[in-house]
């Protein structure tokens, strides 16, 4: 098994340029997270889905969207970089009946 | 809501030391603790979790924690540190039901001197 499976691994943007990080898991795991992390700050969760067609905000979701059309895929989109953007983001996903979350190894973001 | 503190952003011990990493949890409900670790330039490891069983959890690498009701702790501890402990550390809380998110500390980072 894959498990959870980012990419990029690393991605500079300019400002105002948009991109989408991918994320894809293969455990038909119903819940997955998008989370960004800055130094000293932990990891903050930006958006989250409890499965196929539904998604909802965290704690900081202001400059992304994401959208959840099938179980595997959960892609995290910026649409108008800026430079407060520039992050580690990893994806996560968690199955219904153990507690264990499953993270990917992470996209590194610079936005100049 | 749920809020995770953990004591001391840095914490160094010598190699051979008792390694202790503070973590304070906020939940309503009984809560899912969990400890991750992350090596430089690297994505996250966990080390344990508690999930309602024993109360002393025994992870990965020598590594185990404590959970206690009436402090609201979890703290992390390794009798004997070895240099490649040296990373940084996370303490997560999650509410336990299916598909709440985890909720993190800030971390801490841990040296260890030979």
């Amino acid at each position: 098994n894959a498990g959870v499976t980012q990419t990029p691994k690393f991605r500079i943007l300019k400002i105002g340029q948009s991109m989408t990080l991918q994320c894809t898991q293969d455990m038909n795991h119903n819940y997955m997270y998008w989370y960004r992390q800055d130094p000293g700050m932990g990891l903050k969760l930006i958006y989250y889905s409890v499965g196929a067609g539904i998604t909802d905000k965290g704690e900081v979701p202001n400059g992304y969207n994401v959208s959840r059309s099938t179980t595997e895929d959960f892609p995290l989109r910026l649409e108008l970089a800026a430079p407060s953007q520039t992050s580690v983001y990893f994806c996560a996903s968690k199955g219904e009946i153990n507690y264990g979350y499953t993270f990917g190894s992470g996209t590194r973001l610079t936005v100049v | 809501a749920q809020s995770v503190t953990q004591l001391g952003s840095h914490v160094s011990v010598s190699e051979g030391a008792l390694v202790l990493l503070r973590c304070n949890y906020s939940s309503s409900v009984p809560p899912y603790l969990f400890w991750y670790v992350q090596y430089p330039n690297q994505g996250l490891q966990l080390l344990l979790k508690y999930t309602s069983a024993a109360t002393l959890v025994k992870g990965i690498n020598g590594f185990e924690a404590e959970f206690k009701k009436s402090e609201t702790s979890f703290h992390l501890t390794k009798p004997s540190a070895h240099m490649s402990d040296a990373a940084e550390y996370f303490c997560a809380v999650s509410e336990g039901q299916a598909g709440t998110a985890l909720i993190f500390g800030k971390g801490t980072t841990l040296s260890v001197s030979s």
